[in-house]
C-alpha cells in the first residue's frame, strides 16, 4: 500500500531554514500538499499542489516536488512556525494519504 | 468564508456506532467533495471518506466495511457513520472540505475544529 514518509523531527534556529521532506514511491508524478497543525488545532492547508501557497500564508512557506520526494521549506523560520507538519497526496487504490507528520522545533 | 463544525455523541459503546454530522455554514455545500479525517491522541491524521453532494462516495479501504457517509443538501450538513466500534476508533474527529482542479483528487480546506469520540463502556 502506499505510504508517505516524513523524518519525526526537524530542529531550526530563529532565522534559519527548516526543509521538511516527504518520501513516496514516485511521488513526483503526483500533487503534494502540506498542512501545519499547532498543538489543539485542527490543521492548515500551507502549500497546495506542490508550491502553490493559499491565501493568508506567509512567503516564507514554499514547497516542491519531484521524483519521489517533496520538499516544505520554511524559509526566515519563526517561533510562531514551530508545530507538526503533515505532507498529503492522492494515491488510486488507498485515497487520500497523509505523511507520518514532522515535529518543528524551533530552538 | 466557508465554516465547519463537527457534532455528536462524544462518548460511544464499544461494539456500537458512532455517529456525527458536520454542518456548513458561510457557503453552500454543493458542487463539492466534503471528507472525514481522524487522528488519535499523539498520533497522525487518517483519512475516512469523502462524499460528493450528489452522495457519491469513496472510502479509505482499511475502513470501508464499517463506514457510511450521507449528505443533506438541504441543511447544508453531511454525516459519518462507523459501525463496531473498539478503542482503537478513539480520535478527534475532523470534516474538511476537499478542493480540486479537474482532474486532480485535491487537497483539504478548510478543517472543522475537530471533536472528540471515546470508545468506552
Amino acid at each position: 500500500s502506499y505510504e508517505l514518509t516524513q523524518p519525526p523531527s526537524v530542529s531550526v534556529s530563529p532565522g534559519q531554514t527548516a526543509s521538511i521532506t516527504c518520501s513516496g514511491d514516485k511521488l513526483g508524478d503526483k500533487y503534494a500538499c502540506w498542512y501545519q497543525q499547532k498543538p489543539g488545532q485542527s490543521p492548515v492547508l500551507v502549500i497546495y499542489q506542490d508550491s502553490k501557497r493559499p491565501s493568508g500564508i506567509p512567503e516564507r512557506f514554499s514547497g516542491s516536488n519531484s521524483g519521489n520526494t517533496a520538499t516544505l521549506t520554511i524559509s526566515g523560520t519563526q517561533a510562531m512556525d514551530e508545530a507538526d507538519y503533515y505532507c498529503q497526496a492522492w494515491d488510486s487504490s488507498r485515497g487520500y494519504v497523509f505523511g507520518t507528520g514532522t515535529k518543528v522545533t524551533v530552538l | 468564508q466557508v465554516q465547519l463544525q463537527e457534532s455528536g455523541p462524544g462518548l460511544v459503546k464499544p461494539s456500537e456506532t458512532l455517529s456525527l454530522t458536520c454542518t456548513v455554514s458561510g457557503g453552500s455545500i454543493s458542487s463539492y467533495y466534503w471528507s472525514w479525517i481522524r487522528q488519535p491522541a499523539g498520533k497522525g491524521l487518517e483519512w475516512i471518506g469523502r462524499i460528493y453532494t450528489s452522495g457519491s462516495t469513496n472510502y479509505n479501504p482499511s475502513l470501508k466495511s464499517r463506514v457510511t457517509m450521507s449528505v443533506d443538501t438541504s441543511k447544508n450538513q453531511f454525516s459519518l457513520k462507523l459501525s463496531s466500534v473498539t478503542a482503537a476508533d478513539t480520535a478527534v474527529y475532523y470534516c474538511a472540505r476537499v478542493l480540486a482542479v479537474a482532474g486532480t483528487a485535491g487537497w483539504f480546506d478548510p478543517w472543522g475544529q475537530g471533536t472528540l469520540v471515546t470508545v468506552s463502556s
